[in-house]
């Protein structure tokens, strides 16, 4: 079965500082991996999504994120934090067929002024 | 604009009844899905669809039922039987391709008294 875990509970940042977000995934085969934001109240939006080929992927709003197979993550990344980047982050990994997708337990994301 | 829409927003429901969440979407898309959210535990699948007049069970089915009549609709009913109901309740829809993309309503919040 796949899962997804997710280390960090929360993450705090300074404004202008760069964020890590870590994810780990199982998956028996070749993974589709993406990764979803989410406001307070709101539903989710896509970052970004790998599916093959280069391993860094870039997204929206400055994200970016690398798949590396031998430790098994995907790991989100941006330079510089905004202050409208507070928010929870979804890891996700989805089945080569279909798109039923399974999500890790998230991280959110505080920003300090 | 294209989008999903999910109604109530805000429900608030007593012990033994059941409940209707609506979930629309105009983007012609085949496959509808319900997602709970529980804090700390990410989003986890109740039922897809990804047709007309047919749908499948997720990871925690139990509880819960729905329908896909219309290709625009997929309501999820969520019974007396469910144990612990008081959660968020997201919906999304997808393209059958494999492009992994969801796209999500604005949830529902239920909270059971």
């Amino acid at each position: 079965a796949q899962s997804v875990t997710q280390p960090d509970i929360h993450i705090t940042v300074s404004e202008g500082a760069s964020l890590e977000l870590r994810c780990n995934y199982s998956y028996g085969a070749t993974p589709y991996l993406f990764w979803y934001v989410q406001s307070p109240g709101q539903g989710l939006q896509l970052l970004l999504k790998y599916f093959s080929g280069d391993t860094l992927v870039q997204g929206i709003k400055g994200f970016e994120a690398e798949f590396k197979r031998s430790q098994s993550s995907f790991n989100l990344r941006k330079p510089s934090v905004h202050w409208s980047d507070a928010a929870e982050y979804f890891c996700a990994v989805g089945a080569l067929a279909g798109n039923k997708l399974t999500f890790g337990g998230g991280t959110r994301v505080l920003v300090k002024p | 604009d294209g989008g999903i829409t999910q109604s109530p927003k805000y429900l608030f429901r007593k012990e033994g009844q059941n409940v209707t969440l609506s979930c629309e979407q105009n983007l012609n898309h085949d496959a509808m899905y319900w997602y709970r959210q529980d804090p700390g535990q990410g989003l986890r699948l109740i039922y897809y669809s990804q047709i007309v007049n047919d749908f499948q069970k997720g990871d925690i089915a139990e509880g819960y039922s729905v329908s896909r009549e219309k290709k625009e609709s997929f309501p999820l009913t969520v019974t007396s039987a469910q144990k612990n109901p008081t959660a968020f309740y997201l919906c999304a829809s997808s393209t059958t391709t494999n492009t992994g993309e969801l796209f999500f309503g604005e949830g529902s919040r239920l909270t059971v008294l």
